[in-house]
């Protein structure tokens, strides 16, 4: 049992370049998260997903696209990275009800 | 909307003294309040969370929090603080917003920092 996992760990980009971060869960979680985490702001939530085929926007969804691509599966996609864009991703899942989300480890991108 | 504040940057504590990490909210209606770790270089973990009943609620790794409805505050706590628990320490409240989709919203995080 894995829980949520991303890929890439570590990004590097140039400015304009674009590119897709993966989350997978094996939890059969219905709803999924993405977040960015900066310093001294916590984390602000990007998009979200309240079941396969459903997308919405979070707090802070400009330069950003998402898919939710079967039940497992949670992208987040940059159409064109800007170095407001450098900062941790981090995906969660959760399952029905008052509880918790389950984060996985995140991916660290740096936009030049 | 529903919000959290974490007024301290950063705690210090010796090992083995008690450690608390402070929380405020504010919400509308009922508070869905949640306590989380981050070790360096991973990703988020719980600890532990008030939905209703006892105020004092017990969690992982020798963890636990009071609610307080008067002060609208949700206090982290554990009585002996180890090294190990030197983290950033996050805490959040649901939001049901418009939709009535959960979110979590989250406070700007507590360095705790446990010297030996």
């Amino acid at each position: 049992n894995a829980g949520v996992t991303q890929t890439p760990k570590f990004q590097v980009l140039k400015t304009g370049q674009s590119m897709t971060l993966q989350c997978a869960q094996d939890m059969n979680h219905n709803s999924m998260y993405w977040y960015r985490q900066d310093p001294g702001m916590g984390l602000r939530l990007i998009y979200y997903s309240a079941s396969e085929g459903t997308t919405d926007k979070g707090e802070v969804p400009n330069g950003y696209n998402v898919s939710r691509l079967n039940k497992r599966e949670f992208s987040l996609r940059l159409e064109s990275a800007a170095p407001s864009q450098t900062s941790v991703y981090f995906c969660a899942s959760r399952e029905q009800g008052i509880n918790e989300q389950f984060f996985g480890p995140g991916t660290r991108l740096t936009v030049l | 909307a529903q919000s959290v504040a974490q007024p301290e940057d950063q705690v210090n504590v010796a090992e083995g003294n008690p450690l608390t990490v402070k929380c405020t909210y504010s919400v509308s209606g009922n508070p869905y309040l949640f306590w989380y770790v981050q070790y360096p270089n991973r990703g988020l973990q719980f600890l532990l969370k008030y939905i209703t009943g006892d105020n004092l609620v017990k969690g992982s790794y020798g963890f636990e929090a009071e609610f307080n409805k008067s002060q609208t505050s949700f206090h982290l706590k554990k009585p002996s603080a180890l090294v190990s628990d030197s983290a950033l320490y996050f805490c959040a409240v649901r939001d049901s917003g418009n939709t009535g989709f959960q979110k979590l919203v989250f406070g700007t995080g507590t360095r705790l920092l446990v010297s030996p």
